[in-house]
């Protein structure tokens, strides 16, 4: 079945540091959305790619869409403690059977030290 | 407010005591979803359901149940819950598409212990 692996599985950073987490699919992915989950809380939308070589940034995080579009990253610049939590990545595949299935990837722990 | 509810939010019990986990959302969302969270497997689907009175397996389906009776609500039944069901369930919901693509929104979780 399809897959999406995510690594790292966890980072731990300094503040001000850059982070990246990166999503590689087994499968051509329709569009790749990502979703921030807080310590505690739920996961929460940031943002979604569709096309081919795409790169969205909103504020510190740059997303990029792989040419293939099977893989993609989130980029963090300059850390803040706000940015603490797991990142996921969650890739769109069509299938006849079931519309768009969403796969998600394991996630990223992101610890900011102060 | 656009929300998903979920309750309970916390929840102990007992294997083979059946229990049932509510899930409603108020954006007219076709498209409802329960996922099981735990460590280093992500978010994986349990069941879904594209609308009214149309559900199906998801890709952890063993051991679970669910009802679509009505659009806004989405139950998830454990009919005889066990310990390897012990973990953080989310609902969540979108609209449903032809081949467009919504982001999802996801209830707050409910942490299940079987013991």
């Amino acid at each position: 079945g399809q897959q999406v692996m995510q690594i790292p599985q966890y980072q731990h950073v300094q503040e001000g540091e850059d982070f990246t987490t990166y999503c590689n699919s087994s499968t051509t992915l329709s569009n790749i959305q990502w979703y921030k989950q807080r310590p505690g809380g739920h996961p929460v939308f940031l943002i979604q790619l569709v096309k081919s070589g795409e790169v969205k940034k909103q504020k510190r995080l740059t997303f990029q869409f792989g040419e293939a579009k099977k893989n993609s990253s989130l980029h963090i610049t300059a850390t803040q403690t706000t940015d603490v939590g797991t990142y996921f990545c969650a890739g769109q595949v069509w299938t006849t059977r079931r519309g768009n299935k969403l796969v998600f990837g394991a996630g990223t722990i992101l610890r900011v030290k102060s | 407010e656009a929300q998903v509810t979920q309750n309970p939010r916390y929840l102990i019990t007992v294997t083979g005591k059946k229990l049932t986990v509510t899930c409603s959302q108020n954006m007219n969302h076709e498209y409802m979803s329960w996922y099981r969270q735990d460590p280093g497997l992500g978010l994986r689907q349990i069941y879904y359901s594209m609308n009214v009175e149309v559900t199906d397996k998801g890709d952890v389906p063993e051991g679970y149940k669910v009802s679509r009776k009505e659009k806004r609500n989405f139950p998830l039944i454990l009919e005889s819950p066990s310990p390897n069901q012990t973990s953080l369930y989310f609902c969540a919901s979108r609209l449903q598409m032809s081949r467009g693509d919504y982001e999802q929104y996801f209830g707050p979780g409910t942490r299940l212990t079987v013991t």
